[in-house]
C-alpha cells in the first residue's frame, strides 16, 4: 500500500515553455501533498504544501506564479513550471500523506531539463 | 530551532561490514516523529522507519536496526552485514508541528564488493 506515482519521470523542454508534473496517490486518499525540489548532492527542499480543495502554501522564496500547484482531488496534485528556464532544471519530487499524517510517501520524482 | 544533523557526508565500507549512520536532532516539541528514508541512485525515496518520541524502543527489521535515544537526541541507523544493494543516500528527518519534514543533509553510503 501507500503508492505514489509521478508523471512524467523525465522531461526535456525548451526555455519558455511550461511543464506540468502529475502526482497521484494510487491506493489511498491524500489529504495533503508536498512538492520538493532537489539539487544534485543536496537534501530535499520543500517548495509547497497543498491540501485538497484549497490553495497551496508556498515556502519562502518560492514563486507561486512560477510554480503553479493544483490539488483538485484526494488523489491528484499537479505542479506546473511556467515559462521554464534553465535554472529551473532540477529533480522534482512529490509526496503524499493520508489520514495518518505522520508519514509521507514519495513519488519516484521527475527530472526536468530545460534547454 | 528544529534541526537535523547528519554529520557523515559519505561512508564507504566493504561488503558484509556493519555500518552505522548517525542522526542528531533538535526540536522544541515534546511530541515529534523521526524518520529514515533511503534514496538509491534512481532517485526514488524509500520509507524505512517512523518513530514517535514516546517510543524509545529500538527496532530491528532484518539487517536494519535503529537506536533512538532521547537523552542524546539521536536516532542512529545500523546496517548489519552490508550488501552492495544498500548503496544509497540515506536521509534522517524530523516531522515538525506543521507536519512538515525537516531533513538532514543525507549520508551517502557506498558498499564496495
Amino acid at each position: 500500500g501507500a503508492v505514489v506515482s509521478q508523471h512524467p519521470s523525465r522531461v526535456i523542454c525548451k526555455s519558455g515553455t511550461s511543464v506540468k508534473i502529475e502526482c497521484r496517490s494510487l491506493d489511498f486518499q491524500a489529504t495533503t501533498m508536498f512538492w520538493y525540489r532537489q539539487f544534485p548532492k543536496q537534501s530535499l527542499m520543500l517548495m509547497a504544501t497543498s491540501n485538497e480543495g484549497s490553495k497551496a502554501t508556498y515556502e519562502q522564496g518560492v514563486e507561486k506564479d512560477k510554480f503553479l500547484i493544483n490539488h483538485a482531488s484526494l488523489t491528484l496534485s499537479t505542479l506546473t513550471v511556467t515559462s521554464a528556464h534553465p535554472e529551473d532544471s532540477s529533480f522534482y519530487i512529490c509526496s503524499a500523506s493520508g489520514v495518518r499524517e505522520e508519514t509521507q510517501y514519495f513519488g519516484p520524482g521527475t527530472r526536468l531539463l530545460v534547454l | 530551532a528544529q534541526k537535523v544533523t547528519q554529520a557523515q557526508t559519505e561512508i564507504s565500507v566493504v561488503e558484509k561490514e556493519d555500518v552505522t549512520l548517525d542522526c542528531v536532532y533538535e526540536t522544541r516539541d515534546t511530541t515529534y516523529y523521526l524518520f529514515w528514508y533511503k534514496q538509491p541512485p534512481s532517485g526514488e525515496l524509500v520509507f524505512l522507519i517512523r518513530r514517535n518520541s514516546f517510543d524509545e524502543q529500538n527496532e530491528i527489521s532484518g539487517r536494519y536496526s535503529w537506536n533512538f535515544q532521547k537523552s542524546t537526541s539521536s536516532f542512529n541507523f545500523t546496517i548489519t552485514a552490508s550488501q552492495v544493494v544498500d548503496s544509497a543516500v540515506y536521509f534522517c528527518a524530523l516531522l515538525d508541528s506543521n507536519y512538515q519534514l525537516i531533513w538532514g543533509a543525507g549520508t551517502k553510503l557506498i558498499i564496495k564488493p
